[in-house]
């Protein structure tokens, strides 16, 4: 019954491989986000999907791309990985609109590219 | 680009301590939202504030929306073990409630 769930946890990975970490929510949301965790653990959002649609878009490499099913999935497929792509990947969901619409993660997707 | 400047950066306390820790922006912000993500998992919402001056409690935790609009407080009472974590702010940008916009987070070690 976990609400937004995403795999794998964990990737291990070298560097040029292309990978993608798929994410599904049973919330019933029409948002959905991709947000990434660095080493210093701040958060910073990558993506923005409502109702499969892309809403935002901040600086992020083209080698990185979103794909939206349908509302209850959103995944990421990167292409060419960089040492620079370790992180934490974080999936999320919300209710679209509404002030400070509360978001819902998932537990993260642990990438180490070596 | 948007920045919430959260302190202190971290804090290493006893049991039964209380605990405090705010967060700034040079933006206003019209909702303040504090998150904790414990070791290994995704931060999880603790507390929403949606009012200048509006104080909310959610058990030994009280936050504060400042006055300003461009701060926001948060304590913890009592603390326990388990309170352990790093605890975030995060704010929408005006105009895109989608799109929330994270402090640079509060790291709390709790000691027996």
């Amino acid at each position: 019954d976990t609400a937004v769930s995403q795999t794998p946890k964990y990737l291990v990975t070298q560097m040029g491989n292309d990978k993608s970490i798929k994410c599904e929510q049973n919330l019933g949301h029409d948002t959905m986000y991709w947000y990434k965790q660095d080493s210093k653990k701040f958060l910073k959002i990558m993506f923005s999907y409502n109702n499969k649609e892309l809403i935002i878009n901040e600086t992020v490499p083209n080698r990185f791309s979103p794909k939206s099913p349908d509302k209850a999935h959103l995944n990421l497929h990167i292409n060419s990985l960089e040492l620079g792509d370790s992180a934490v990947y974080f999936c999320a969901s919300s209710v679209q609109g509404g002030p400070g619409n509360t978001i819902y993660f998932g537990e993260g997707s642990w990438l180490t590219v070596v | 680009g948007q920045q919430l400047n959260q302190s202190p950066q971290s804090m290493f306390i006893q049991e039964g301590e209380d605990v405090s820790m705010n967060c700034t922006s040079s933006s206003i912000f019209n909702t303040w939202l504090w998150y904790k993500q414990d070791p290994g998992e995704g931060p999880v919402l603790l507390i929403a504030l949606y009012k200048a001056g509006e104080l909310t409690s959610n058990g030994r935790l009280t936050a504060q929306f400042g006055i300003t609009r461009k701060d926001s407080f948060l304590n913890i009472s009592a603390s326990i073990p388990s309170d352990v974590g790093i605890y975030f702010c995060a704010g929408p940008l005006t105009g895109t409630a989608s799109k929330l916009t994270f402090g640079t987070g509060t790291r709390l070690q709790v000691t027996l």
